[in-house]
């Protein structure tokens, strides 16, 4: 969903490493999530948001934190990067009966 | 706890057939069942979607299927197309009246369609 930018599209990174993530919509959507996605486990829900001043745990935030700078830019980061946050990172919002999905980042960590 | 279960993992089949992905779920206060249809690079989309007060929704080729008392809900693609090769996810809300706010997804389908 163009409306829905994800940025960077890829990444590689060192363990250690402190990441940022950056999502940004133009839906004007309050609503807006981060999920993770694996092979073999789906899509799993890191933190949501439904306002700028909510913010909230999925079932796997632990190592993740996250900002809600504006309505329209929600932001996922790894403070300190591990092998297995290795994943494909998707954001989303809601609104009008549905999910919208940005195209992701790969993210790797070595 | 997983509370969608979606099977099967992958799925094979010939152009023209028809491809059934199952879901079963536990917590009877979800209302809202979508089904996401996600291609390679891609975000996930929302491909169709049902709540409870009725038992099958279709459009165009794709169907669910509605089972309140098994908790059990399911996917058709009826002449099933090499365009359709995609991985497919169930999910469930609740929210009173089918709010989308919060999914729980299943883990996936991945359906190829040999042409």
């Amino acid at each position: 969903d163009a409306d829905v930018t994800q940025t960077p599209r890829n990444r590689i990174t060192k363990t250690g490493k402190r990441i940022m993530l950056e999502c940004s919509q133009t839906k004007g959507h309050d609503r807006m999530y981060w999920y993770r996605q694996d092979p073999g486990l789906g899509l799993r829900l890191i933190y949501y948001s439904f306002d700028v001043k909510d913010i909230n745990k999925g079932e796997i935030s632990d190592g993740y934190s996250v900002s809600r700078q504006a309505q329209a830019k929600f932001s996922l980061s790894l403070e300190s990067a591990i092998p297995n946050q290795t994943a494909l990172y998707f954001c989303a919002t809601s609104g009008g009966g549905r999910q919208h999905f940005g195209d992701g980042t790969r993210l790797s960590i070595l | 706890q997983q509370q969608v279960k979606q099977s099967p993992q992958s799925l094979i089949v010939q152009k023209g057939g028809i491809s059934i992905i199952n879901c079963a779920y536990e917590n009877t206060a979800f209302d809202y069942f979508p089904w996401y249809q996600q291609f390679p690079g891609k975000g996930p989309a929302l491909l169709i979607a049902i709540r409870p007060d009725v038992s099958e929704k279709k459009e165009g080729r794709f169907t669910i299927s509605f089972n309140k008392s098994a908790k059990q809900f399911s996917l058709h693609i009826m002449d099933s197309q090499p365009g359709d090769s995609a991985t497919y996810f169930c999910a469930a809300s609740k929210g009173g009246g089918g709010s989308n706010y919060k999914l729980t997804f299943g883990k996936g389908t991945l359906l190829t369609v040999n042409p």
